[in-house]
């Protein structure tokens, strides 16, 4: 079954340290972002890429860099934690060049703790 | 920068109920919109999708849009507390970027 798969579900850190969040996915999808979700901020758009090599910027980029490998991974680095960076970040697949217009796929998240 | 509005932000309806949820977009190249349903600790997943004018019904769900003033609505009759859920709408603009609002956050009450 086509899917997102994020790692770690978990994760701490201390504020300075280097995070990497990894997100695969089976899809076959050209698209894939990142988002971060917090309370009363709903889904804040972070990176994308429409294929490996690429990457677009978000809404909200400060402090993050992502880099697409292959097709299937995704990854999001944040090279100087902070505290404000404290989130559960979401990975998602479409590929809206299937009739323009294909659904989002989530990964089950990344809860990171910044402390 | 877009922006996509979603009102009310919480919203209770007693089991059995209709729920009514709505979402506009400042984006005037907005061409799609989806809603879609979180349950607590668990990931977005699609509930409905609409790009033309007019009304959408799947079940007990329906959804309406205003392409001229980029609004859209989800009805949800006879509401159950499985519903209950963050409601998040989402709307594509230019570059397939999608912008989601900031969620409607849905208790139904037995």
């Amino acid at each position: 079954e086509a899917a997102v798969t994020q790692s770690p579900r978990n994760k701490v850190t201390v504020t300075g340290g280097n995070v990497t969040l990894s997100c695969r996915q089976t899809n076959s999808h050209n698209y894939m972002y990142w988002y971060r979700q917090d309370t009363g901020h709903g889904l804040r758009l972070i990176h994308y890429s429409y294929g490996a090599g690429n990457l677009q910027i978000g809404d909200v980029p400060d402090g993050y860099k992502a880099t697409r490998t292959t097709q299937e991974d995704f990854f999001l680095l944040l090279e100087l934690a902070s505290p404000s960076q404290t989130s559960l970040y979401f990975c998602a697949s479409s590929d809206p060049g299937t009739g323009g217009h294909s659904d989002y796929t989530f990964g089950s998240g990344t809860r990171l703790l910044v402390i | 920068q877009q922006k996509v509005q979603q009102s009310p932000e919480s919203l209770i309806v007693p089991e059995g109920g209709m729920a009514s949820l709505n979402c506009t977009s400042s984006d005037r190249n907005v061409d799609y919109f989806w809603w879609y349903r979180q349950h607590s600790g668990k990931s977005p997943k699609m509930l409905m999708s609409i790009f033309s004018n007019g009304e959408k019904e799947e079940g007990r769900f329906t959804v309406h849009l205003n392409k001229a003033s980029l609004h859209t609505s989800l009805h949800i009759r006879d509401s159950q507390p499985s519903d209950s859920a963050l409601y998040l709408c989402a709307a594509r603009g230019g570059n397939y970027k999608y912008v989601f609002g900031a969620g409607t956050r849905l208790k139904v009450i037995a």
